[in-house]
């Protein structure tokens, strides 16, 4: 069983869409890492949360810490958002999830 | 925001010759970097981590002779593959955290392909 756990692994939505992602993490930790991952490889860090929830633009992060589960929202879905979506926790040590595939399409 | 400069972005070498990849963040002090490697179609794992002015912690399962990090300053984290063979091949992302924040941003990435 992996430590955290995202659903869906892939995810097709119209432009316009209200888009969850969700992560789930069976570990302690200290933060959770929200990535964004595009189809050349760059990795960019979209959030880091502890608890409550951030937003940034369209993106909406939230974290449950005492449920150990965490979702990424995105508002007014548009194709440049098709990525791949990592859930990320530190504790001891980091533990990454396997990514959700995102195509927004036009 | 900060950033994290990895170069170079991409790299073809031929195997048995060693490959140095540069992390640098540009606008913080990193005292912790971080060096992860990510297989086609599967997720980050990490690698190493790297303090400065100390030996790099290896994860379990991976050759530090192999793998060799340096941490010099508080901006610069390389990461040299000695010896390069063919399934080294793999996408090689640093991070770096932000000792005043405690965010961590990550680098772009380094696409090695050993030939």
């Amino acid at each position: 069983k992996n430590e955290v756990e995202q659903s869906p692994q892939n995810l097709t939505a119209q432009e316009g869409e209200f888009i969850t992602i969700n992560c789930s993490y069976s570990v302690g930790i200290s933060a959770l890492h929200w990535l964004q991952q595009h189809p050349g490889g760059g990795i960019v860090s979209l959030f880091m949360l502890s608890s409550g929830k951030k937003k940034h633009g369209r993106l909406i992060a939230t974290i449950n810490i005492q449920e150990k589960h965490s979702s990424l929202h995105i508002t007014a879905s548009h194709p440049r958002d098709s990525a791949v979506y990592i859930c990320a926790v530190t504790g001891n040590q980091f533990y990454f999830g396997t990514g959700t595939s995102l195509t927004v399409i036009p | 925001g900060a950033v994290v400069s990895q170069h170079p972005s991409w790299v073809i070498c031929k195997s048995g010759t060693s490959v140095k990849i540069e992390c640098r963040s540009l606008d913080f002090q990193a005292t912790t970097m971080f060096w992860y490697r990510q297989f086609p179609k599967q997720s980050l794992m990490l690698m190493a981590t790297s303090n400065e002015g100390s030996k790099a912690t290896y994860e379990q399962g991976v050759e530090k002779d192999k793998f060799l990090i340096n941490h010099a300053s508080l901006t610069l984290s390389t990461l040299t593959v000695t010896s390069a063979h063919p399934e080294d091949s793999s996408f090689y992302i640093c991070s770096a955290k932000d000792p005043a924040s405690y965010e961590q941003y990550f680098g772009p990435g380094t696409r090695l392909t050993v030939t």
